[in-house]
């Protein structure tokens, strides 16, 4: 199948920091979407990216997709202690299923 | 909040077991998947599931693994011969539609195989 690769694997962020976590693809992506899990939870959608170079806002996390389709970033400024979790960025492949990137997990330290 | 439900939270079950695992998807939903989790890994698809048929599998998705929709809120997945390998966190997730949307997961259940 057509992997995403995601970086880097771990964060380690004072509180206040800013945070941000890269997915690339060595093939066009029709979309991207991004999920969060807190740990021990389960994934919950946080945004679905569509447009070459679009740029997303919630509250303080900015997502992005590459020009060329192929790349996606999340980035958190400030981070605060409830922005733990691990950060999963997801291509749609066929028709119906979600590949998952291996996830940045992100820690602070408050 | 609608939200997917799941039952078990946590199996425990001798390697050779069958298994069921239980999952209610969001009234309105209409597709509807599987995923699972090894400890510390990422989410990986199994299969999904549209108007009572597999629309689509991984090639983890083997013959010990079947999917139900025994009525018209379950969604199941069976696990005939469990080994220690199927040791994992399963999630069900659904959708309104085609995976051009978001996935809504349940809060998984843990499987553990001994």
């Amino acid at each position: 199948g057509q992997q995403v690769m995601q970086i880097p694997q771990y964060q380690h962020v004072q509180e206040g920091e800013d945070f941000t976590t890269y997915c690339n693809s060595s093939t066009t992506l029709s979309n991207i979407q991004w999920y969060k899990q807190r740990p021990g939870g389960h994934p919950v959608f946080l945004i679905q990216l569509v447009k070459s170079g679009e740029v997303k806002k919630q509250k303080r996390l900015t997502f992005q997709f590459g020009e060329a389709k192929k790349n996606s970033s999340l980035h958190i400024t400030a981070t605060q202690t409830t922005d733990v979790g691990t950060y999963f960025c997801a291509r749609i492949q066929g028709a119906q299923k979600l590949v998952f990137g291996q996830g940045t997990r992100l820690t602070i330290n408050p | 909040e609608p939200e997917v439900t799941q039952t078990p939270s946590h199996q425990v079950t001798q390697m050779g077991q069958e298994v069921i695992l239980r999952c209610v998807p969001i009234s309105n939903h209409l597709y509807f998947y599987w995923y699972r989790q090894i400890l510390g890994q990422k989410v990986e698809f199994l299969v999904s599931f549209y108007n009572n048929e597999i629309s689509e599998k991984s090639e983890i998705f083997d013959d010990q693994f079947s999917v139900e929709r025994p009525d018209g809120s379950n969604f199941t997945l069976k696990i005939r011969s469990t080994k220690l390998e199927d040791s994992a966190m399963y999630f069900c997730a659904s959708s309104t539609d085609r995976v051009n949307t978001e996935a809504f997961f349940g809060q998984g259940t843990r499987l553990t195989v001994v």
